[in-house]
This record gives C-alpha cells, sequence and structure tokens, in this order.
C-alpha cells in the first residue's frame, strides 16, 4: 500500500493550458515537500509546506496543503515545456526529517 | 559547494559480483539517505543516518545490501552479491537534521545488473 497517492499518474498537455496535481494520504504529516525531477538526475525541491491550509507560490506554481495536513495539490498556471518533469510530493512525520516518497505525476507540456 | 556527489554515475555489473557505490554530502549536512528508484516502486527509502549514526535500516531489502558512513563526508551502499532485481537508480541525498530544509539529492547512480 502506497502512503503516498499522486494523481495523476501521466498528464500530457499544450504550453499555455492550466494543470492541477493531486498528493493524498490517509496519514497525518508534520510537512510535506514537492519536488521536480528531471530525466538522468536527482529530484530538485520546490517548496515546502507546514501549516494545514498554507499556500505558498513561485511564481506560475501554486502549492496548498490540506487544513489536516494529509494532502496537497500543486497548480501550474500556463504551463511552459520547461514544465516537463516528474513532480514528487514526499510527507515527512515526526521531527527526524525522515520523507516518504509518492510515485510522482510525470508532466509533459508540449509547445 | 558542488552538492551531493555519487560515483559511480553508471554501473553494469554481473549477477554475483559485488558493487559499491559512494556518496559525498554537502558539508554541514548532519544527515544522509539511501534511496533506490524504481518504475514500480518509485522512490524508497532504503537507510539514513543521523550524524553519521545509522537510525533506520528498515527499508534495506535484505542481507545483502549493508551500508556505511564513515565519517560525515563520505557514504556507501554496497550489494554482495548483487541480483538482476537490484537493477534500479540509486540516490544519495542529505540534510540538516531539524526544520524544514528538504532533502539535496545527488544525481543517482543507474546500476544494472545482467
Amino acid at each position: 500500500t502506497q502512503l503516498l497517492e499522486q494523481s495523476p499518474q501521466f498528464l500530457s498537455i499544450q504550453e499555455g493550458e492550466n494543470l492541477t496535481v493531486y498528493c493524498n494520504s490517509s496519514s497525518v504529516f508534520s510537512s510535506l515537500q514537492w519536488y521536480r525531477q528531471e530525466p538522468g538526475e536527482g529530484p530538485v525541491l520546490l517548496v515546502t509546506v507546514v501549516t494545514g491550509g498554507e499556500v505558498k507560490k513561485l511564481k506560475r506554481l501554486t502549492f496548498q496543503f490540506g487544513d489536516a495536513r494529509k494532502d496537497s495539490s500543486l497548480h501550474i498556471t500556463a504551463a511552459q515545456p520547461g514544465d516537463t518533469g516528474l513532480y514528487l510530493c514526499a510527507g515527512e512525520r515526526g521531527s527526524q526529517g525522515n520523507l516518504i516518497f509518492g510515485k510522482g505525476t510525470k508532466l509533459s507540456v508540449k509547445p | 559547494d558542488a552538492g551531493v556527489i555519487q560515483s559511480p554515475r553508471h554501473e553494469v555489473t554481473e549477477m554475483g559480483q559485488e558493487v559499491t557505490l559512494r556518496c559525498k554530502p554537502i558539508s554541514g549536512h548532519n544527515s544522509l539517505f539511501w534511496y533506490r528508484q524504481t518504475m514500480m516502486r518509485g522512490l524508497e527509502l532504503l537507510i539514513y543516518f543521523n550524524n553519521n549514526v545509522p537510525i533506520d535500516d528498515s527499508g534495506m531489502p535484505e542481507d545483502r545490501f549493508s551500508a556505511k558512513m564513515p565519517n560525515a563526508s563520505f557514504s556507501t551502499l554496497k550489494i554482495q552479491p548483487s541480483e538482476p532485481r537490484d537493477s534500479a537508480v540509486y540516490f544519495c541525498a542529505s540534510s540538516f537534521s531539524t526544520g524544514n530544509y528538504g532533502y539535496t539529492f545527488g544525481s543517482g547512480t543507474r546500476l544494472t545488473v545482467v
């Protein structure tokens, strides 16, 4: 059983479209992080959300942490080909810094 | 800082051989993590260290896998004997153990066991 479920698994869209990807769990997390991974490289941290209901914006990316700290969403406005990659959410339980990763959403943005 | 450095980038070995993967974390980070990534299972935590001490190795698949961190700037993950099902990309990551700073990942080692 996957602790963190991400949806959709795959997403292929045209440049300029908006999209939302989701990260859901039945467990409560002390924080949740989003990473983007490009082929042949390791994941790169985009954002950390800590407070239930928190919303963070990073240019065209908007991240939200659910009120109950069990789920999160990533919304991209006016997607660009440079947004292409694997988007991973990761939840932290407790204070040890041990992250559990979802399987990711593979996004392809076509010009 | 050059980031987390892993070597080798690619490794092809025959079944039964010993494989050693290496990692140099970011200077000052006191937590180090070894992950394995496959299409089927995604990123799985194998083991992590705090201040060079192994904290949780419950993700290590079996006794064929072992990891060491002899000092704050170096860690190894060893597989002996290797098997085809060990083929995957192995990532090392480091972080501060407190605060929400996130992990910094290396570029990974792609292991193929034939």
